[in-house]
């Protein structure tokens, strides 16, 4: 069964800092990997979305990878801001059942 | 055009009760999920609904747990006999036509079982 995990579980980093957040799953057979950015008490907002045969995508200061081969992906934000404060979610699609696994996110902080 | 809306957006029962939850996706998309998050827990995958295709329930946890879709449109969520550990966020998100794409996520049901 598919596991997703990421790493850290939380980060606080002052304003302006560059950053990676890493996500890691078990079985490489997946559709895509998606991130997903979750502000308390709402929904999930798509941030980028990698499909198994690309190996990174761009949108404005994030930068996602993708290395079906090892299992990861890395979410890069540029220039952190105080607004870029949320919990990042990383999701994959697989071939099987359990359409989506999600991994348990990272809480992200950024000091002004 | 509008985005995935969800209703109620909270809703409190009594154990034991039976509750239905909706979720009307964005106007064309042929795929739907429905997600659980319980406080301070990642998404539980509950079930897919693509098009005309047999639903993916594999993560429906118990038959109390059920989802229905008309055509391509609204779904709706039940779950019977309601326990406490049934108290989550429930999501559901679309996209337009399968698990390729995009998913767009409703703002949730937040479901409280006393």
């Amino acid at each position: 069964k598919q596991e997703v995990t990421q790493i850290p579980a939380a980060l606080s980093v002052p304003e302006g800092e560059n950053l990676v957040l890493n996500c890691s799953f078990t079985d490489s057979a997946i559709y895509n990997l998606q991130w997903f950015r979750q502000d308390p008490g709402k929904g999930l907002t798509s941030l980028l979305l990698i499909q198994s045969s690309q190996r990174e995508q761009t949108s404005g200061r994030l930068n996602a990878s993708l290395d079906k081969s090892s299992g990861r992906s890395t979410l890069y934000i540029a220039a952190s801001q105080p607004g870029d404060s949320a919990t990042y979610l990383c999701a994959v699609g697989n071939t099987g059942g359990f359409k989506t696994i999600f991994g348990a996110g990272t809480r992200l902080f950024v000091k002004a | 055009g509008a985005g995935v809306s969800q209703s109620p957006s909270n809703k409190v029962t009594e154990k034991g009760k039976d509750v239905e939850l909706r979720c009307d996706p964005i106007s064309g998309h042929t795929a739907l999920y429905w997600y659980r998050q319980r406080l301070g827990q990642g998404l539980e995958f509950l079930i897919y609904f693509q098009g005309n295709s047999a639903p993916d329930k594999s993560g429906l946890p118990s038959d109390r747990f059920s989802a229905e879709r008309t055509g391509e449109s609204v779904s709706t969520l039940t779950i019977q006999r309601t326990q406490q550990e049934d108290s989550a966020v429930y999501l559901c998100a679309s996209s337009l036509w399968g698990i390729q794409e995009t998913q767009y996520f409703g703002p949730g049901t937040r479901l409280l079982v006393l």
